[in-house]
This record gives C-alpha cells, structure tokens and sequence, in this order.
C-alpha cells in the first residue's frame, strides 16, 4: 500500500515550458487535491476533484489544469510555466465519511522555474 | 488576510518537557480544526483533529485543545521527544469537506535532547 506517490520529485523548468505532475494513489479515495507551499505561508489549494471525471478550482487556479481520467490518478499541468509557479506542489487525497475528513499527503514536488 | 495564523515560527522544548503550539483564526463559521505533522522531504500527516462540539481531544502525548470564543485552539504534547521536531500546521473549516480547510503558516518545533 503506497498511499499517496508523486513523480517527479524534482523539476527545473525555464519560463514558458510547460509540463505535468502525476499524483497517485491506492486508497480508493473519492477526493483528490493539488497545493502549492511557498515559504512563510500556508498550503494553498490550487484545484480539487470530487470524483473521477470531475474537478473545480481552488483558491490559486491560475496558470494550471487538471484532469481526474481515472480515479487513481490527478494530474495537475502546467501550460506556460513562469517563475511565479516556484514552489513545492504537495497531491492528497481523503475519504469522504468519518468525523473529519482528514488528507493524506504525497511527499511533495519541488518545482524551479528559472 | 491570513484566516488561520500561526503566530510563531519556531518553538524549542526541551526533550520530556510540554509543547504546546498555537493557532488563531479570524473565521467565527469554523468548526472543524486539523493538525499535521511535517517531516523534511515528506508530506504532511495527520495528527489529531477536534470539532466545535468538544473544547479538547486527546490521542495519547498529543491533545487539542479548543477555545471557540477565542477563536484559538493549542496543540499539546507531552511529553516531548526529538522525534518530534518537525513542522506543525493547523487547519480550519467550516464544512468538513477538505477542499474548504485553510492552512496556516507552520510553525517549526525542535526538541532538544
């Protein structure tokens, strides 16, 4: 049982490329979350799915998609990378039933556009 | 603004003594309250959570404690040990549906052996 995996773990992108983050996970979990964490702040939703199929914007949606094609997996691309997007990307994914509805973490990207 | 603050960065305690970690929000609709615990090059984990409906939880050294007319809650350990250190975020929500909790800013605890 892997929980929550990421590739890559590491990216160097010059401004304007572009690339995607795979984010994974073996929990059979409905929802599924992409964040960015920048020093001194908090983690930051970018966007989230509610099931296979779906997806929604978070707090900091521009300059990304996303695509949930398959329930294990969530995709987050970036199209036109810029030096603003410097930051660690941490995946999640929860249940949807119990008290609270705890996320468990991928084990982060770190992402550098020069 | 931030709606979840973390008010210090860093925290040393000394190993067998009490941590406590604070957290303050802005948001009077919060219900729901998470902390997560962060080790270097990893994601974060779960520790413990409460709800509005309690004023304290506790799962084995850690226990939260909620002050809703404050509008402050504090992460407890005791007693502390080096495995400890690590990075600690609260967060907060309304609603329970995890795309609506808010993070606050970590702060960095170290345990001193």
């Amino acid at each position: 049982n892997a929980g929550v995996t990421q590739t890559p773990k590491f990216r160097v992108l010059k401004t304007g490329q572009s690339m995607t983050l795979l984010c994974a996970q073996d929990m059979n979990h409905e929802y599924m979350y992409w964040y960015r964490q920048d020093p001194g702040m908090g983690l930051r939703l970018i966007h989230y799915s509610v099931g296979e199929g779906t997806t929604a914007k978070g707090e900091v949606p521009d300059g990304y998609n996303v695509s949930r094609l398959k329930k294990q997996n969530f995709l987050l691309g970036l199209e036109s990378a810029a030096p603003s997007q410097t930051s660690v990307y941490f995946c999640a994914s929860s249940y949807v039933e119990g008290p609270i509805y705890e996320q468990y973490f991928g084990p982060g990207t770190r992402l550098t556009v020069t | 603004d931030q709606q979840v603050k973390q008010n210090s960065p860093s925290l040393s305690v000394q190993e067998g003594r009490i941590s406590i970690l604070n957290c303050d929000y802005t948001n009077s609709m919060f219900d729901y309250f998470l902390w997560y615990k962060k080790y270097p090059a990893e994601g974060p984990t779960f520790l413990i959570s409460i709800s509005s409906i309690k004023d304290k939880n506790e799962d084995g050294r850690f226990t939260v404690f909620l002050n809703k007319s404050a509008k402050h809650l504090s992460l407890h350990i005791v007693p502390s040990q080096p495995g400890d250190s690590a990075v600690y975020f609260c967060a907060a929500s309304a609603d329970n549906y995890g795309q609506n909790f808010v993070f606050g800013p970590g702060t960095r605890l170290s345990v001193l052996p």
